[in-house]
C-alpha cells in the first residue's frame, strides 16, 4: 500500500484565497484525521471521521475552516478565505481499529499563506 | 477526554549517549499508548505501540518503551543514540475501546551530536 497520500506537499497562497488540502486514505482505513502542526501549538486535532461521517470536529479553529468525506478514499479540508496565521503543517492520518489501534500519516502539507 | 505530558521539550546528547524521555498521560479507563518520530522536514512515523500485554515493548531502530499503569507513565528508551536519531519524537494516547482519536504531547526535540 503507497500509505496516506496528501496533496499538495507545499502549497503557497495570498492572503484572502480558497486553500483546499487533499487526502486519500490507506485502503480499508475507516477512520479519517486532520491535525495542524504548528510551534506554538503542537499538533492538533481538527476534525475526525469514521466511515466517511465527520464524528468530531471541535477542533475546526473557525467557519472558515470545512472538511468533507465525499467517499471513503478521498477527503479535502479547505480554508475560506484564507489568513496568514493558518500557515502550518496539515496533516492527515487513517486508522482501522480492526487492524490495530495505531494511525497512519500522510507526508503532510506545508501550507504558507502571505 | 485524555491528554499527554512531556516533559522533556528539547535533548541534547552525544554519540553512544543512553536516552530515556518522559511521557505521562491523563485518562481514567484503559488506553493505547504510541511513540512516534518525526524526522526533519518529514510525516510522523510510528516507532512502537502498546496495547496489551508485555508492558515493555520494543519498537524499531532500537527502542523500546515501558508502560507503568501506576504512574500513567510511557518513557521511551535507546540505550545508545546515533546521529540519526536527531528528529522530534511524540507521545500519543487513545481510548481503546473509544473512538480510538490519538492525542498527542508537545513533542520532545532531540539533537544527537557525532
Amino acid at each position: 500500500d503507497a500509505g496516506v497520500i496528501q496533496s499538495p506537499r507545499h502549497e503557497v497562497t495570498e492572503m484572502g484565497q480558497e486553500v483546499t488540502l487533499r487526502c486519500k486514505p490507506i485502503s480499508g482505513h475507516n477512520s479519517l484525521f486532520w491535525y495542524r502542526q504548528t510551534m506554538m501549538r503542537g499538533l492538533e486535532l481538527l476534525i475526525y471521521f469514521n466511515n466517511n461521517v465527520p464524528i468530531d470536529d471541535s477542533g475546526m479553529p473557525e467557519d472558515r475552516f470545512s472538511a468533507k468525506m465525499p467517499n471513503a478514499s478521498f477527503s479535502t479540508l479547505k480554508i475560506q478565505p484564507s489568513e496568514p496565521r493558518d500557515s502550518a503543517v496539515y496533516f492527515c492520518a487513517s486508522s482501522n481499529r480492526d487492524w490495530g489501534p495505531e494511525a497512519f500519516f500522510g507526508q503532510g502539507t506545508r501550507l504558507t499563506v502571505v | 477526554a485524555q491528554s499527554v505530558s512531556q516533559h522533556n521539550h528539547h535533548v541534547i546528547l552525544s554519540e553512544a549517549a543512553s536516552l530515556e524521555l518522559g511521557c505521562n498521560y491523563s485518562y481514567g479507563g484503559t488506553v493505547n499508548l504510541f511513540w512516534y518520530v518525526q524526522y526533519p522536514g518529514q510525516h510522523l512515523q510510528l516507532l512502537l505501540k502498546y496495547f496489551s500485554g508485555d508492558p515493555l515493548v520494543k519498537g524499531i531502530k532500537g527502542f523500546e518503551a515501558e508502560f507503568i499503569k501506576s504512574k500513567f507513565s510511557f518513557n521511551l528508551r535507546k540505550p545508545s543514540v546515533q546521529w540519526s536519531d536527531t528528529a522530534e519524537y511524540f507521545c500519543a494516547v487513545n481510548a481503546a475501546g473509544g473512538s480510538y482519536i490519538p492525542t498527542f504531547g508537545r513533542g520532545t526535540s532531540l539533537i544527537v551530536h557525532p
